[in-house]
This record gives C-alpha cells, sequence and structure tokens, in this order.
C-alpha cells in the first residue's frame, strides 16, 4: 500500500532555513500537502502542490517536488521560535479515489533562540 | 474562512458514560471527516461523510458511532469506551468527496477515558 515517510526530529537555529524532507510511493497521488501542528492543537493546513508543478513558493515556504524520485520537501526560510511544532506531510490515496489522506510520521521541528 | 470549530476542547469520561463531540462547518464543504490522533502520532482515519451520508468507516469499533445531522454538523457518539480511546479526536472537512480536495482541520477534542 502506499507508505509516506519522515525524518523525525530537526533542530535549527533562529534565524536559518530549516528543510523538511519526505518520500512518498503512490506516483499517481494529485495532491500533497504540508500540515503544521503545534502543542495540543489541531493540524493547520500550511501549503500544498498540485503533482504537475516542480515548485511552489509563499512567502517564507518553498514546496520543491521531485516526481522521479517520489521525494517532496518544505523549505522555511528565516525560521523562528513560533515555527516549532511538528510538520506532516500527507499524499491523497490515489487507488482508492476516496481522497483518504496518507499522512508521514511527522517531523519535529526544533527551533533554539 | 478557512474554520472548523469543535466541542468540547477537553472530555473526560468514565467506561460507561455516553458522551458525544460535535463539529462544525460553514465553508459550504460536503465532505466530512473524524480522525484519531494519538500522542506524537500522525492522524488516523476513522469515517468519512460524503453529502451527508457514510461513505468510508475504517473498521472502526462500534462503541464509536458517527452521526451527520446536515451539511454543517458531523457528531461523534462515544459509548463505553475503553482507556486506550484517549487521544486527541479530530474533524476535517473538504469541498467534495470523492476527489482529492483539501481538508481543513478542526483544534480537536482532547478525550481522556478513565
Amino acid at each position: 500500500g502506499e507508505d509516506v515517510e519522515q525524518s523525525l526530529f530537526l533542530s535549527v537555529r533562529e534565524g536559518d532555513s530549516s528543510v523538511i524532507n519526505c518520500t512518498y510511493t503512490d506516483s499517481s497521488s494529485t495532491y500533497l500537502y504540508w500540515y503544521k501542528q503545534e502543542p495540543g492543537a489541531g493540524l493547520q493546513l500550511l501549503t500544498y502542490i498540485f503533482s504537475n508543478m516542480d515548485m511552489k513558493q509563499d512567502q517564507r515556504l518553498t514546496v520543491l517536488l521531485n516526481k522521479k524520485d517520489k521525494h517532496l520537501s518544505l523549505r522555511i526560510a528565516d525560521t523562528q521560535t513560533g515555527d516549532s511544532a511538528i510538520y506532516f506531510c500527507a499524499e491523497v490515496e490515489g487507488s482508492s479515489n476516496t481522497g483518504k489522506l496518507i499522512f508521514g510520521q511527522g517531523t519535529t521541528l526544533q527551533v533554539k533562540p | 474562512d478557512t474554520e472548523v470549530t469543535q466541542t468540547p476542547k477537553h472530555l473526560v469520561m468514565g467506561m460507561t458514560n455516553k458522551k458525544s463531540l460535535k463539529c462544525e462547518q460553514h465553508m459550504g464543504h460536503r465532505a466530512m471527516y473524524w480522525y484519531k490522533q494519538k500522542a506524537k502520532k500522525p492522524p488516523e482515519l476513522m469515517f468519512v461523510y460524503s453529502y451527508e451520508k457514510l461513505s468510508i468507516n475504517e473498521s472502526v469499533p462500534s462503541r464509536f458511532s458517527p452521526e451527520c445531522p446536515n451539511s454543517s454538523l458531523l457528531n461523534l457518539h462515544l459509548h463505553a469506551l475503553q482507556p486506550e480511546d484517549s487521544a486527541l479526536y479530530l474533524c476535517a472537512s473538504s469541498q467534495d468527496m470523492p476527489s482529492p480536495d483539501t481538508q481543513y482541520f478542526g483544534p480537536g477534542t482532547r478525550l481522556t477515558v478513565l
């Protein structure tokens, strides 16, 4: 079945760039998402990218998609302490046509002042 | 406005209690979802409603009973839960289904079963 993998932890200094990586297996995925979850909160949609795009930029966020390698990354420029959270990569399950999201395990981003 | 609201924020219940979780959205979305999330884990899909009809049940135990009274509301009725059911319960909605469409999540209800 489909699988999404992420590294579990990333630590950066405030002001640096953060890059969170994700790999997925379902080549038929049409949408790929990044969600942010702060402690005790729900999931906040950060950004998404269509599978026919290579890059999407939205203020401090840049998403890169390499379809050949099934690799997705999220770059956060000028990382702030408020960016500390768990970041989930997700793809839509392509085979069942249900819109079901397949999540990665989440990457905990720690931003040190 | 991309807001999904959930009540209550926190709920503590005994194993013999009956309680309900509520979710509401006013974005005109026709698909609504319940997820369960354990600490430090990704959300796990439980149920999906599409146009007020249950379209997906991910083999969830019958002690969880979903209900969609109208297109804006989604309930999750709880009865005879177990301590291992303690988790964050998240509601989400999307424009339409079936189709890959962006899901917007609520803040969740933190459930503790004693």
